[in-house]
């Protein structure tokens, strides 16, 4: 029972690398999202998915692409590394409004 | 502006004591209110979820309560044991255009033998 799976759990970067981060379900979750987590704050949004092929803005979307090729994966591209950058990174999805969202355990990624 | 304020922001207690967190929200219009337990380095699991007609649910030793008129809500974990030892956020939902869902920072609660 697999749920939300993150990859790599841990990343070191430096300014002005870019990397992707992985993300894939197997519920058959039509909604998916990402979020940050920083110290003192609540998760904030930064892109999310209604389906496989439709992607919005969320609350900070500057310097993160995403894509929705299909119902499972929803990567996150952070396209040129800033130390501000420096955050764990959630990825969810759920099925209807109704439904709680399934977290993924995260990727803790340091940008130097 | 739609916030969620949880309070305290960290908390110690005996093994087998009872504790209640709270959380204030300015959200509207109002769609419902989760709360879930965040275990250090895991992502975030739903515990209860409440809509503006429901003032009460229990998940085992917890139990959420609802205040629309106050917006408010609590969480009264019983009989605390160590494992309940982590974050608890608070997650309310707004009936916008689409929905909107703002996250509390998240109360730290230590469970001590």
């Amino acid at each position: 029972n697999a749920g939300v799976t993150q990859t790599p759990k841990f990343q070191v970067l430096k300014t002005g690398q870019s990397m992707t981060l992985q993300c894939a379900q197997d519920m058959n979750h039509e909604y998916m999202s990402w979020y940050r987590q920083d110290p003192g704050m609540g998760l904030r949004l930064i892109h999310y998915s209604v389906g496989a092929g439709i992607t919005d803005q969320g609350e900070v979307p500057n310097g993160y692409n995403v894509s929705r090729s299909t119902t499972e994966d929803f990567p996150l591209r952070l396209l040129s590394a800033a130390p501000s950058q420096t955050s764990v990174y959630f990825c969810a999805s759920r099925g209807n409004s109704n439904q709680p969202q399934h977290f993924g355990d995260g990727t803790r990624l340091s940008i130097l | 502006k739609n916030q969620v304020e949880q309070s305290p922001q960290s908390l110690i207690i005996l093994e087998g004591k009872n504790c209640t967190l709270q959380c204030n929200y300015t959200v509207s219009p109002f769609s419902n209110l989760r709360w879930y337990k965040q275990d250090t380095g895991r992502g975030p699991v739903s515990l209860t979820i409440m809509t503006f007609s429901e003032n009460t649910k229990s998940n085992g030793r917890y139990t959420a309560t609802l205040d629309a008129d106050t917006k408010q809500s609590s969480l009264h974990i019983t009989a605390s044991q160590l494992s309940d030892s982590a974050s608890y956020i608070c997650v309310v939902t707004a009936r916008t255009g689409g929905f909107k869902t703002i996250f509390g920072a998240g109360t730290r609660l230590f469970v001590k033998a």
